[in-house]
């Protein structure tokens, strides 16, 4: 079965500083793609990054990059350069592709980041 | 370009009533996708149509289902509304099914 997950609930960095937040996955689907979104306290959720994979290079996306280590099922995000306005709920999630739960996306629970000036 | 759309914005609703929401996706996207976020809580995969088609759905009662439209904007019924269905619900949309996913704004549908 499909699972993500999130294990730290909250996390602190300093305004500037980059910051780190884990994600671990498990599928048995050879192809999936992996995603970050943020969710502010207005309740949208916002698209920050995408790897499939089957893609060797890590995904970036300005001061966001994915850290994706297959073997190790993790696909963590990389914040650089915090700013206040990244306080917000992350979460990771998996689609896979081909096997009974294509197209069905699995969340993680979130991080709640929270950047301190 | 516009991004998902999604309407209403709130809903109120009694018990054992229907609520109906709306989504239109991004333009070219052919793969929407429904969730709800009950408060505080994770994302939970609903339904996902393709192609007009309900390709997939999630750990739902039946009294929760919905359609996609020729024009790939999609539909989300619940009948029978108990307090527990409470909850922001979530549409996004992709290019096909490996695509990157765009969320709506949401609707908050609140049973009371």
């Amino acid at each position: 079965a499909q699972k993500i997950t999130q294990t730290q609930p909250g996390m602190f960095v300093q305004e500037k500083e980059a910051v780190t937040l884990d994600c671990t996955y498990d599928t048995s689907d050879q192809s999936y793609g992996l995603f970050w979104y943020k969710q502010p306290s207005s309740g949208e959720m916002i698209f920050l990054i995408y790897q499939g994979s089957y893609d060797e290079q890590n995904a970036t996306e300005g001061r966001y990059s994915l850290n994706f280590q297959k073997a190790r099922k993790s696909a963590n995000l990389v914040i650089s350069a915090s700013q206040l306005g990244d306080s917000a709920m992350y979460f990771c999630a998996m689609r896979e592709r081909h096997n009974t739960n294509a197209g069905k996306s699995t969340f993680g629970d979130g991080t709640t980041l929270t950047v301190k000036p | 370009e516009a991004g998902v759309t999604q309407s209403p914005t709130h809903l109120i609703k009694t018990r054992g009533q229907q609520a109906t929401l709306r989504c239109s996706p991004i333009s070219g996207h052919t793969s929407v996708y429904w969730y709800q976020q009950a408060l505080g809580l994770g994302l939970q995969f609903l339904l996902w149509y393709d192609e007009g088609e309900e390709r997939n759905r999630g750990n739902f009662p039946p009294r929760f289902s919905g359609r996609q439209f020729p024009n790939y904007s999609s539909e989300l019924n619940v009948n029978a509304l108990e307090l527990e269905d409470s909850a922001l619900y979530l549409c996004a949309s992709s290019f096909g099914t490996g695509g990157s996913a765009f969320f709506g704004q949401g609707t908050r549908l609140t049973v009371v």
